[in-house]
């Protein structure tokens, strides 16, 4: 089993919808979890971070993080096809080093 | 933040020889890193390269088919020696310039290998 699962879809979805992607993990001493975003060709770049469990916001993005089930979310709201992209998460505990999904590819269709 | 370019940003290599990546960061930067990111898997860091010192391998990867250089604050090289069809993916390096806690990571823009 590996330690971070991210279906890596791809997902498609119409401009304007409620976009959910998620991760599950296993190692309980993941602290700090990220999403990443990834255009074709380029490397990754940093969405959004949270510390521990909540919810975090920051424009139509939301992250979400429940610990008790090892699982987060990142919700695009009103997503646009300048969204369309691959989404990754990363997880990393006290040792420092991030642990990866597979990533998800996701269309937004105009 | 950092800015960072890498080069080649694609090839197409025969088997048995050797590629070296360059990585270029706009600021000086403790510590780089190196991964490897396959077609609907997850990155796979290589190895971490701090200057000044030999690079750290991860599990599965070793020097002698990827040697790195990191001869001062804003360069380092990846070279993937002896290569076979199974060495085709995207290498990516990638800086922490601000030690954050939760170790945020700025990414080159890729080399695209494809050995025949």
């Amino acid at each position: 089993q590996k330690e971070v699962e991210q279906d890596p879809g791809p997902l498609s979805v119409p401009e304007g919808a409620i976009v959910s992607l998620n991760c599950t993990y296993s190692n309980s001493a993941f602290q700090y979890f990220m999403w990443y975003r990834q255009y074709s060709r380029k490397g990754p770049e940093l969405l959004m971070y949270t510390y521990s469990s909540g919810n975090k916001e920051d424009g139509r993005f939301t992250a979400q993080v429940d610990k008790s089930s090892k699982y987060i979310s990142l919700f695009i709201r009103d997503s646009q096809p300048s969204d369309s992209a691959t989404y990754l998460c990363a997880m990393s505990g006290s040792n420092y080093q991030l642990i990866w999904g597979a990533g998800t590819k996701l269309i937004i269709k105009p | 933040s950092a800015v960072i370019s890498q080069k080649p940003s694609r090839d197409i290599c025969q088997r048995g020889t050797s590629l070296t990546i360059q990585c270029q960061v706009d600021s000086q930067v403790t510590m780089m890193f190196w991964y490897r990111q396959q077609p609907g898997q997850s990155l796979t860091l290589i190895a971490t390269a701090n200057q000044g010192s030999e690079a750290t391998y991860e599990s599965g990867f070793v020097i002698d088919k990827f040697p790195i250089s990191r001869p001062n604050l804003t360069f380092s090289t990846l070279t993937v020696s002896n290569m076979s069809p199974e060495d085709s993916s995207i290498y990516l390096c990638s800086v922490d310039p601000d030690r954050s806690s939760y170790n945020e990571q700025f990414f080159g823009p890729g080399t695209r290998l494809t050995v025949l």
